[in-house]
């Protein structure tokens, strides 16, 4: 079964604009994190967010964590026709294994 | 520079076969993960294993088997391949219980 669930499940945008990308799940977690996938690739780790944290920046991302709603938020700032990709977010609890969401299909038109 | 390659990244096969899948790792990473992707399902696990001749069982592992028997490898095994084994498998590393570093995925048909 899905730990997160992502939403929206398609989100599409004009280039320069921002990208919010929503996350909820279901038990408690130690992290929180977020991948982009490009397709037919690979998943590419973005960022993590322990259970402590409230917000984190890397460059144009920004993720909040509300562990009292159980949910997420990544924003991509300004973004770019090469940031087309499927976004997921996964949950990391007391094993090393992560619960994958089913995705946000994130389109940039130039 | 460390990685982690898949092969083949495409294979068609028939029902009932049996198929091996490979992985392989240069991170020297201890826990190693095997996923398959579906449309509408995200990433489901299969099985996984945190070191030499240790596995465990994941979401989805009927019809599926691993074993470990160094830190670089992890080979997925499917005994007697079915259509409903029709997916995009990805393996993955980590070293502890974050980041996990995928490889480029294998498109396995099964007609």
């Amino acid at each position: 079964s899905q730990q997160g669930e992502e939403d929206p499940q398609a989100l599409s945008i004009q280039e320069g604009e921002n990208a919010t990308m929503n996350c909820s799940y279901k038990t408690s977690i130690n992290n929180l994190q977020w991948y982009r996938q490009n397709s037919g690739r690979g998943l590419v780790h973005l960022i993590l967010i322990r259970s402590n944290e409230r917000e984190k920046h890397s460059g144009r991302l920004r993720v909040t964590l509300d562990t009292s709603k159980k949910s997420s938020s990544l924003l991509i700032t300004a973004s770019r026709a090469a940031d087309t990709a499927s976004y997921f977010c996964a949950t990391g609890g007391a094993t090393n294994k992560l619960i994958f969401g089913t995705g946000t299909l994130l389109a940039v038109q130039p | 520079d460390a990685e982690i390659t898949q092969s083949p990244r495409h294979k068609i096969t028939e029902t009932g076969r049996q198929v091996t899948l490979a992985c392989h790792q240069t991170w020297n990473h201890n826990n190693m993960f095997w996923y398959r992707q579906d449309l509408g399902h995200g990433l489901r696990l299969i099985h996984y294993s945190y070191g030499v001749h240790d596995t465990n069982k994941g979401e989805v592992s009927d019809g599926y088997s691993v074993s470990r028997s160094n830190t670089e490898d992890l080979p997925l095994t499917l005994e007697s391949a079915a259509s409903s084994q029709t997916s995009v498998y990805f393996c993955a590393s980590s070293d502890r219980a974050d980041t996990q570093y995928f490889g480029p995925g294998t498109r396995l048909t099964v007609l």
